[in-house]
């Protein structure tokens, strides 16, 4: 059965430091690794989908990184803002699947001014 | 992005009453949507997958007589409450597949806060 965990669950920095956010899975048979954002009480917002061929991506000052035989994927944000502030959440889709998403509890962001 | 209307983001509700909450892809055809449930401090997790035209798949240790899902047409898929708890209280978030092809991006509603009283 496969398992998404994301560590930290909690993380706290100063605004303009660069972070790294982490996942890990436990069944290496995925069709892609997806990269969400959640505000307080809000849905979800795609940040990025690397498809299982794929070993990054980038959007802004967002990258991420797929590592698929070793099932870890993190998410590395840049100069980081007040307005990053949210719950990171990591979703896998796994092969075999009819497309449904798993998912890690997420990681709590809070970048202080 | 493709979009992906969910109705409504939030709603109150007596318990022993049902709420409907709809989920609707407005520029393309999703033969295949998701329901999940998130509870406080908890991960999303999966409670149904809807089929366009066909009964829907429940995961284990959902009710399929509570949650009732009807996905009759190819941009809209609901999901009915029955008879409300408090503990239902959560929150439900519809995403739907755009065409036929696992491992496309999967586009997500809105979500709907429930609050049974």
């Amino acid at each position: 059965k496969q398992e998404v965990t994301q560590i930290p669950a909690a993380l706290s920095v100063p605004e303009g430091e660069n972070l790294v956010l982490n996942c890990s899975f436990t069944d290496s048979a995925i069709y892609n690794l997806q990269w969400f954002r959640q505000d307080p009480g809000k849905g979800l917002t795609s940040l990025l989908l690397i498809q299982s061929s794929q070993r990054e991506q980038t959007s802004g000052r967002l990258n991420a990184s797929l590592d698929k035989s070793s099932g870890r994927s993190t998410l590395y944000i840049a100069a980081s803002q007040p307005g990053d502030s949210a719950t990171y959440l990591c979703a896998v889709t796994n092969g075999g699947s009819q497309g449904n998403l798993i998912f890690g509890k997420g990681t709590k962001l809070s970048v202080k001014p | 992005g493709a979009v992906v209307s969910q109705h409504p983001s939030r709603v109150i509700c007596k318990s022993g009453t049902s709420v409907k909450i709809e989920c609707r892809s407005l520029d393309f055809q999703a033969t295949t949507m998701f329901w999940y449930r998130q509870f406080p401090k908890q991960s999303l997790m999966l409670m149904a997958t809807s089929n366009e035209g066909s009964k829907a798949t429940y995961e284990q240790g959902v009710e399929k007589d509570k949650f009732l899902i009807n996905h009759a047409s190819l941009t809209l898929s609901t999901l009915t409450v029955t008879s409300a708890h408090p503990e239902d209280s959560s929150f439900y978030i519809c995403s739907a597949l755009p065409g036929l092809i696992v491992g496309t991006e999967a586009f997500f509603g809105q979500g709907t806060r429930l609050t049974v009283v």
